[in-house]
């Protein structure tokens, strides 16, 4: 079964420090998520990108987050200027845009900001 | 209001029994979506099972059925004959309004979790 892949699966970072962090999304999605899970709670949902650009993003998802498809394959999450509260993993998902298709969701980053 | 409610913290079950996970959820859209995912301690997002708004039929897939209840607007999730690598977080997520002029983008929106502890 095709995978999204993300890189690192770990990061430790000093608060103030900005992070990226990485996804490879399966090939021929176009629909792009990322979500993000705080230790023991629920999966939250951060921002969803489309035709190059953002088509949908939550209350959490402020000027301190930004996303980004460089290229035709890696798509990034940016958080700048990290705090505390932001240590959580992190997922990216993709998919087709079909109602019924699940969500392929990468392994996940597990961000720690000290 | 929450979406998707997920009114159990945790649950046990013997080894070889099945159990139900409740999930209930809100909505106005007529089309919608409703997926299990299992997180084990690894931390993955494991696909389980999809019931579609429109489907008559609860959706089955191996040990894993969905009690779909439209009209109280649950989708349950029954797990028969427990094994111990069930045990594990397993969500419920909706995915709304996608495809049919909504705006959703086809974002699943997640409860708060259930942990299952499968016991010998």
């Amino acid at each position: 079964e095709p995978e999204v892949t993300q890189t690192p699966s770990h990061q430790v970072t000093q608060m103030g420090q900005e992070v990226i962090l990485r996804c490879v999304p399966i090939s021929n999605h176009l629909y792009f998520y990322w979500y993000r899970q705080i230790l023991g709670q629920k999966v939250e949902f951060l921002v969803s990108f489309y035709n190059n650009e953002i088509s949908e993003k939550s209350e959490i998802f402020d000027d301190q987050f930004s996303v980004e498809r460089p290229d035709g394959s890696n798509f990034t999450l940016k958080i700048r200027s990290t705090k505390l509260e932001d240590s959580a993993m992190y997922f990216c998902a993709s998919g087709s845009g079909s109602l019924n298709e699940k969500l392929f969701f990468g392994s996940g980053t597990q961000l720690s900001v000290l | 209001a929450q979406k998707i409610t997920q009114t159990q913290p945790g649950m046990f079950v013997q080894e070889k029994e099945a159990v139900t996970l409740d999930c209930t959820y809100d909505t106005s859209d007529q089309s919608y979506g409703l997926f299990w995912y299992k997180q084990p301690s690894s931390g993955e997002m494991i696909f389980l099972i999809y019931q579609g708004s429109y489907d008559e039929q609860n959706a089955t897939e191996g040990r894993y059925s969905l009690n779909f209840q439209k009209a109280r607007k649950s989708a349950n999730l029954v797990i028969s004959a427990s094994q111990l690598g069930d045990s594990a977080m397993y969500f419920c997520a909706m995915r709304e309004g996608f495809g049919a002029g909504g705006t959703s983008y086809g974002k699943l929106t997640f409860g708060q979790g259930t942990i299952l502890t499968v016991h010998p």
